[in-house]
């Protein structure tokens, strides 16, 4: 079974941290995505990494960044947390295209 | 740019009842997903459909994707409350990367 894990699933920041979200799947799997879940907004990806050290953006992109040093763990950063990134966070990946995404268990973050 | 869009966005449904909840995009794709979210928790895959035609079934669930409508229909047989949850459909651009879209989730409550 694949598995895609998080490193938190509650976090609490204050405004103007730095925070890290670690996402790690053991599957090889080449792609891994992050997503931000809104009420009312769906799934919005922020960034995704077809391949170690590379990156694209995905729609939502402002106020974040990414790192892939290894394949296995794809890293999402808040340079400097706003409460406006409050939100469900969601880890992905998957194989190659065509095939279904696994999703991680979530972080839900609180940015105060 | 792509956009995917599921109707309704709530559905109340009565127990023993057959339903039919749609996902519509708007540019040519060669693969949809469809996501079932409980509350609180991650998404789980439910159906691939990779193909004009594609039909899939699991439980008292059916799924087909019909890529000249550009349309997915997602049809529920003998509504149970087990199903109450929140599916998401998404969509992947032909011959694009793994990137995919999601749509807003239709959340469907079970009434007995």
């Amino acid at each position: 079974d694949v598995k895609v894990t998080q490193s938190s699933r509650y976090l609490v920041k204050r405004t103007g941290e730095k925070v890290f979200l670690e996402c790690v799947q053991d599957m090889d799997h080449e792609n891994m995505f992050w997503y931000r879940q809104d009420p009312g907004l769906g799934l919005r990806l922020i960034y995704f990494s077809y391949d170690v050290k590379m990156k694209e953006k995905g729609d939502i992109p402002e106020g974040y960044s990414v790192s892939r040093e290894k394949k296995e763990r794809f890293s999402l950063i808040l340079e400097s947390a706003s409460t406006n990134q409050t939100s469900m966070y969601l880890c992905a990946s998957t194989l190659l295209t065509g095939y279904e995404q696994y999703f991680g268990p979530g972080t839900r973050l609180t940015v105060t | 740019e792509l956009k995917v869009e599921q109707n309704p966005l709530f559905l109340s449904m009565q127990e023993g009842k057959n339903y039919t909840i749609y996902c519509n995009y708007s540019t040519t794709s060669d693969r949809l997903y469809w996501y079932r979210q409980d509350p609180g928790k991650s998404l789980e895959s439910l159906f691939v459909l990779l193909s004009n035609g594609a039909v899939k079934q699991e439980g008292r669930l059916m799924a087909s994707l019909d890529t000249k409508a550009r349309l997915s229909t997602l049809h529920i047989t003998a509504a149970v409350h087990d199903l109450s949850a929140t599916y998401f459909c998404a969509v992947g651009v032909t011959g694009a990367n793994s990137k995919l879209t999601f749509g807003k989730g239709i959340t469907l409550s079970v009434r007995p």
